[in-house]
């Protein structure tokens, strides 16, 4: 069964250092998500794309986020300058371009900003 | 704006017992309404989904009914196991072009052998 992937499964930097972190989405899906879960909290959303562009962004999508799609397969969100509250896990979503169509989670990548 | 709120855990129940997990929703329009559930270490699996009042979702014994009455989505199963325990959410889609899932603060379920 097709899934999302996401790398790498924990990563661990300093405050102030840049992330990426990468998904792939399932191949035939067109609209992709972030969310984020700090410990112990709910799941947030934090953007959606579709087209090459950002369609919806919550209000932790700040100026430090950013997403990409470099090419066809991969789905990227980065951290320019990381904070320690940006410690959480950052999981990916994909979707079909139909009408009330299941969002497919990733396994998630740990991020720990020391 | 959209919210979801669902009963507090943890919730330790004995192996067969019986399950609910109280989930009440706020939204305007016609949202979709899931369960996802988070094993251990793991990611977010979609449990069962309902996308119009009255639809009930059901998957893997449990089931959760779409009652647009009283904004709820409770989830039920009739006999639990062990392998059950986990985190679950109660979620909403605003459904059109709101598709971002609003998330409930999560229920964890501890099941005793």
């Amino acid at each position: 069964e097709p899934e999302v992937t996401q790398t790498p499964s924990h990563q661990v930097t300093q405050m102030g250092q840049e992330v990426i972190l990468r998904c792939v989405p399932i191949s035939n899906h067109l609209y992709f998500y972030w969310y984020r879960q700090i410990l112990g909290q709910k799941v947030e959303f934090l953007v959606s794309f579709y087209n090459n562009e950002i369609s919806e962004k919550s209000e932790i999508f700040d100026d430090q986020f950013s997403v990409e799609r470099p090419d066809g397969s991969n789905f990227t969100l980065k951290i320019r300058s990381t904070k320690l509250e940006d410690s959480a896990m950052y999981f990916c979503a994909s979707s079909l371009p139909v009408a009330e169509e299941t969002q497919y989670f990733g396994p998630g990548t740990r991020l720990l900003v020391l | 704006g959209n919210s979801v709120t669902q009963m507090e855990g943890p919730v330790t129940l004995s192996e067969e017992a019986f399950l609910t997990i109280n989930c009440t929703y706020t939204a305007t329009g016609y949202p979709s309404l899931f369960w996802y559930v988070q094993y251990p270490g793991e990611g977010l699996q979609l449990l069962l989904k309902a996308t119009k009042a009255d639809d009930k979702g059901s998957n893997k014994g449990f089931e959760a009914t779409y009652r647009k009455e009283t904004t709820s989505f409770h989830l039920e199963k009739g006999s639990v196991q062990v392998s059950d325990s986990a985190v679950y959410f109660c979620a909403l889609s605003g459904g059109g072009r709101d598709d971002k899932i609003i998330f409930g603060k999560g229920t964890r379920l501890h099941i005793l052998p």
